[in-house]
């Protein structure tokens, strides 16, 4: 089965950016989701399809995917933006849904 | 205002069943596919089923298949997850989502529910 593979945490000051890695095998050739999940709180969408964001998210966040790897950038990070984030592909080849472990952005 | 309300959770013994709801407002319900996701506690997002926008089409992790079911009502707007031959590890918190796009299969997730948490304990 497909797995994707996040580091467990990222550390970033306030004002600096915040780059979240994804690998996958040739995960290039499919559609990444990335979704922000704070304490208590359902998940969201922050970036679909690699990178259009949804309406309300801000520009500070973007996406790209290209050969084994995508990343979620998160500019000028701010105190708010501390929570867990998950990528998100389907797999063609098994027809599942599949999400990475989960990196848990700490603002220091 | 889009919103989608799970219930059903609750407290069950290992081998028992559960039926999960999610009820659907503020959009038009058959147009879109849904997923089901859970969360074990301090844990990562799984998927678990999802189903296309007029549920002939289902799909399920390894780790549920044939165990769980998957169907919708769009007359009712709500997507259920049968959940049965329940085990330790399938305690979490469960998650409906709505997909992004309208018509086809599930792909990402542009609205979720606040869960409902599914305890399988003696």
């Amino acid at each position: 089965s497909y797995v994707l593979t996040q580091p467990p945490s990222v550390s970033v000051a306030p004002g600096e950016t915040a780059r979240i890695a994804c690998g996958g095998n040739n995960i290039g050739s499919k559609s990444v989701h990335w979704y922000q999940q704070k304490a208590g709180q359902a998940p969201a969408v922050v970036i679909y399809y690699d990178r259009d964001r949804p309406s309300g998210i801000p520009q500070r966040f973007s996406g790209s995917n290209s050969g084994n790897s995508a990343t979620l950038t998160i500019s000028r990070v701010e105190a708010g933006d501390e929570a867990d984030y998950y990528c998100q592909v389907w797999d063609r080849s098994s027809d599942h849904v599949v999400f990475g472990g989960g990196t848990k952005v700490t603002v220091l | 205002e889009v919103q989608l309300l799970e219930s059903g959770g609750g407290l069950v013994q290992p081998g028992g069943s559960l039926r999960l709801s999610c009820a659907a407002s503020g959009f038009t319900f058959g147009r879109y596919a849904m997923g089901w996701v859970r969360q074990t506690p301090g844990k990562g997002l799984q998927w678990v089923s999802s189903i296309n926008n007029i549920g002939d089409n289902t799909y399920y992790a390894d780790s549920v298949k044939g165990r769980f079911t998957i169907s919708r009502d769009n007359s009712m707007n709500t997507v259920f997850l049968q959940v049965d031959s329940l085990r330790v590890e399938d305690t979490a918190v469960y998650y409906c989502a709505k997909d992004l796009h309208d018509y086809g299969d599930y792909r990402v997730g542009d609205v979720w529910g606040q869960g409902t948490t599914v305890t399988v304990s003696s």
